[in-house]
């Protein structure tokens, strides 16, 4: 079955805490991308991988690290540093330029 | 910078209806531009794509149309349904990246 993979559907962060979301895809695509979604705002792009160990800034990448070690997974670390975590938080992958496909998300909660 | 702007910001209407979503970019140098529904708490499923050197695309009771040179591209939804209920984004593909709107929240009432 072919398809984006989010992991967990939701997650709690404690003050100080590192957590780290999981993005998995066996489409075979290059590219990977992780936005951030605010309530009635659009999504804001975090972080990007064109390739395998290679990955670029967004628009909002102060807080956040990534790593792209293997082509299906580009897991994304919100880091203590990032002081207003709570959003719903999106993968996706690209075969690209053209378009993207979307996973299902993971919503971040802060206790 | 590019700046998407999608007006209504949230819209309810009948069964039956025919609508009109407005997106807006500022800068008319895009690839190609992207309409996106999103069901609450889900990720995003494309509707349709539309390349900047064409002017509609069409899928079923969906039409999108791209004036690249005013900067706007609308979606049209005929004879509206309950199951359209959703919010819709649009996106336009620059050199990297896409760039969203913050998208309209459509109701559809029956």
């Amino acid at each position: 079955d072919g398809g984006i993979t989010q992991s967990p559907k939701y997650l709690f962060r404690k003050e100080g805490q590192n957590v780290t979301l999981s993005c998995e895809q066996n489409l075979n695509h290059d590219a990977m991308y992780w936005y951030r979604q605010d309530p009635g705002q659009g999504l804001r792009l975090i972080y990007y991988s064109q390739i395998v160990n290679d990955f670029q800034k967004g628009d909002i990448a102060e807080g956040y690290s990534v790593s792209r070690e293997k082509k299906e997974s580009f897991p994304l670390t919100v880091t203590s540093a990032q002081k207003n975590p709570t959003a719903f938080y999106l993968c996706a992958t690209g075969p690209g330029a053209e378009t993207q496909y979307f996973g299902p998300g993971t919503r971040l909660l802060v206790l | 910078k590019q700046e998407v702007t999608q007006i209504p910001a949230a819209l309810s209407v009948p069964e039956g209806e025919n609508l009109v979503l407005n997106c807006s970019f500022t800068d008319s140098a895009i690839y190609n531009l992207q309409w996106f529904r999103q069901d609450p708490g889900k990720g995003l499923t494309s509707l349709l794509l539309i390349q900047s050197s064409q002017r509609e695309q069409t899928s079923g009771r969906l039409n999108a149309s791209l004036d690249k040179s005013s900067g706007r591209s609308t979606l049209y939804i005929a004879a509206s349904q309950p199951g359209d209920s959703a919010t819709y984004l649009c996106a336009v593909k620059g050199a990297q990246k896409l760039v969203f709107g913050q998208g309209t929240r459509l109701t559809i009432n029956p």
